[in-house]
């Protein structure tokens, strides 16, 4: 299993750029989550979906973040304007089951620097 | 509302004992777990414990769960410089129909 796959791995823009990151969860997961990683604030979850439906997005710090999940297999989140606040690292994760029972398999990050 | 709470920090000799201490706050929660992120990746599930335990011991590793007091801990014997790392301790809540609520993490520095 090739496990939870994000791209891009690193990415560097200027402020007000449009970012997308993306994300190809693990075959037959159901659930699907983006966290933000900084050292001020840990471990932030800021949207999932469940069956490709988004289920809570109360973690979105702004609207200039949006998610979205097409198909079982693609998630992204777009950060359009980009500000250099945004710079963290994203996390990516999947889950077979319900959203919070069992192992959650996490993808390596998309480490975002905003100029 | 749910809450995890963990140190931020913890240093250690190589070869000693690490102790790293988590309070949850979810009596119903059936799991805890512990992730463990290294350097540049992601998280990954290193442990886990059923809420009808008392202890669970894997190789290096023993959690203690203290369910009165709503306490884990993991025990790292005999620490090496691989182990330094972030630590997540995590816990299911709402019967696991919601996500796994994490804490900070811990980040383990060993000294060689």
């Amino acid at each position: 299993d090739a496990g939870v796959i994000q791209s891009p791995r690193h990415e560097v823009t200027e402020m007000g750029q449009e970012v997308t990151l993306r994300c190809k969860p693990i075959s037959g997961h159901n659930s699907l989550f983006w966290y933000r990683q900084t050292m001020m604030r840990g471990l932030e979850l800021l949207i999932y979906f469940n069956n490709n439906v988004p289920i809570d997005d109360s973690g979105m710090p702004e609207d200039r973040f949006s998610a979205k999940m097409p198909n079982a297999s693609f998630s992204t989140l777009k950060i359009q304007p980009s500000e250099p606040r945004d710079s963290a690292v994203y996390f990516c994760a999947s889950i077979p089951g319900t959203p919070g029972n069992g192992e959650l398999f996490f993808g390596e990050g998309s480490r975002l620097t905003v100029l | 509302g749910e809450d995890v709470e963990q140190s931020l920090f913890l240093s250690v000799r190589e070869g000693d004992s690490s102790v790293i201490n988590c309070t949850y706050t979810d009596s119903s929660s059936t799991y805890l777990y512990w992730y463990k992120q290294e350097p540049g990746a992601g998280l990954q599930l290193l442990t886990y414990i059923f809420s009808n335990m008392d202890m669970k011991q894997d190789q290096r590793l023993t959690v203690l769960l203290n369910k009165k007091d709503k306490h884990l801990s993991l025990r790292i014997a005999d620490t090496q410089t691989g182990d330094s790392a972030i630590y997540f301790c995590a816990e299911i809540v709402n019967s696991g129909n919601t996500p796994l609520v994490f804490g900070k993490g811990t980040r383990l520095s060993v000294i060689a």
